[in-house]
């Protein structure tokens, strides 16, 4: 079992309203990702980081932003959530190049 | 744009026939990952094949790849109900630290 936490699993939020969603690892992996996936479609990742005041725009252009102050930390930022925003949010580690990533159990996200 | 492309979308099996699923991406890869994803959780990674294997086997798990024809398979031997889920292909690329997804295949082993 992979040691990455994301919190909350459910959120339901009204139009406007700012929000952080957590993702914790505790294996000590450099390496961070932000993926975005809609119902039964392909992950599009949005945030990357690959070390400690290290972030970077992913491939799909997202409205929220990332921070990387400590390895094992890396929450997302929405400062103001839209219905476009609802979604399910998957965070990911991994140590080394090539290696495979360790996914958390996701947060979906519901904008009212 | 995303690299990988699963084929079928979807694959319904009796229990304890094989499934097989494909991939194929467009440019050259480090390695090609199948993933796992169960119905509203994250992904578990299943195996990981490089650049220069042909194939590779984890348990029920078969995988091929044939850089040539830029594309894999995914065989499972012997489903199970448990083996209900939608399985992903992703592609990492030589300078790049980052995986491509393709949009996955749903299978559903029916009891």
């Amino acid at each position: 079992e992979a040691d990455i936490y994301q919190t909350p699993r459910y959120l339901v939020i009204g139009t406007g309203k700012k929000i952080t969603l957590e993702c914790s690892q505790t294996m000590g992996h450099d390496k961070m990702y932000w993926y975005q996936q809609d119902p039964g479609m392909e992950l599009h990742l949005i945030h990357y980081s690959y070390g400690v005041n290290s972030t970077e725009k992913g491939d799909l252009s997202s409205e929220s932003t990332v921070s990387r102050i400590r390895t094992e930390h890396f929450p997302l930022t929405l400062e103001s959530a839209r219905p476009s925003h609802t979604s399910q949010y998957l965070c990911a580690s991994k140590d080394g190049n090539y290696n495979e990533q360790f996914f958390g159990p996701g947060t979906r996200l519901t904008v009212l | 744009s995303q690299q990988g492309e699963e084929d079928p979308q979807a694959l319904s099996i009796q229990e304890g026939e094989n499934a097989t699923m494909n991939c194929s991406y467009k440019t050259s890869i480090n390695n090609l990952q199948w993933y796992r994803q169960n119905s509203g959780r994250g992904l578990v990674h299943l195996i990981l094949i490089r650049s220069n294997e042909r194939e590779k086997h984890s348990g029920r798990l078969r995988v091929t790849l044939d850089t040539s024809k830029k594309s894999s398979s995914l065989l499972i031997t012997a489903s199970r109900a448990a083996d209900t889920a939608s399985y992903f292909c992703a592609t990492a690329l030589s300078n790049d630290y980052k995986l491509s997804f393709g949009a996955g295949t749903t299978v559903t082993v029916r009891a």
